[in-house]
């Protein structure tokens, strides 16, 4: 079947320091991905939808200059928590739709990144 | 976006068969209703997706009552790898229309 592909599966930085999360659509092609940041025993929020070749959609509250979201292509992007905090450690996952083939409309899921700053 | 509404936890036995039923009561003409799991630090996993009546896959099945404003997804024989967190939702079929999650149902299976 499908997959999202996440890059890197865990990752720790220093406070202040920018933090860059890759997702791929590995066998199909996705205009839209979505960036979900999960807490402890939290459900999935979403943060931003990410479209291919123009700017992300940012959800209310999330601060797009901290988490800059790139779309260069239909298969890859990219979430970059810029100088990264304790409070931004979290669960990040991706999510996209294969929007161009004949999976309809369910949706895959990275396996997520789990950022811990320290 | 249809709001959903299902219990925050559930605990079954081994070899039971496991019901969870989520409130949708405003959904819309246009909207489906999909099933994620989630085990812990993993990414949300597709189970099933129905319209109306019932939906069978090799994983679960899904009833749907004729005025959709309730679905009841329902895990045969459970195994204590179904331990998980499943999650209910309702949207449009655009494919660029945002997956918002709700609480989700904590299910854990005991031996």
């Amino acid at each position: 079947g499908a997959v999202v592909s996440q890059h890197p599966s865990r990752v720790i930085c220093k406070s202040g320091t920018s933090v860059k999360i890759e997702c791929r659509s590995l066998d199909f092609q996705a205009t839209t991905m979505f960036w979900y940041r999960q807490f402890p025993k939290q459900s999935l929020m979403l943060m931003a939808t990410s479209n291919e070749g123009s700017k992300a959609t940012y959800e209310q509250g999330v601060e797009k200059d901290k988490f800059l979201i790139n779309h260069a292509s239909l298969t890859l992007s990219t979430l970059t928590v810029t100088s990264a905090h304790p409070e931004d450690s979290s669960f990040y996952i991706c999510s996209a739709r294969d929007q161009l083939g004949s999976l309809d409309t369910e949706a895959f899921f990275g396996q997520g990144t789990r950022l811990t700053v320290v | 976006l249809a709001k959903t509404t299902q219990p925050i936890s559930m605990d079954s036995y081994e070899g039971q068969e496991v019901n969870i039923t989520c409130s949708h009561n405003n959904i819309a003409t246009n909207d489906y209703i999909t099933w994620y799991q989630q085990f812990p630090s993993q990414g949300p996993r597709f189970i099933i997706q129905g319209y109306k009546t019932k939906v069978t896959n090799e994983v679960a099945s899904l009833f749907i009552p004729a005025d959709r404003k309730s679905s009841t997804l329902s895990l045969p024989r459970v195994s204590l790898s179904d331990t998980a967190v499943y999650y209910c939702l309702v949207g449009d079929k655009n494919r660029d229309d945002k997956i918002i999650f709700g609480k989700g149902t904590r299910l854990h299976i005991l031996p």
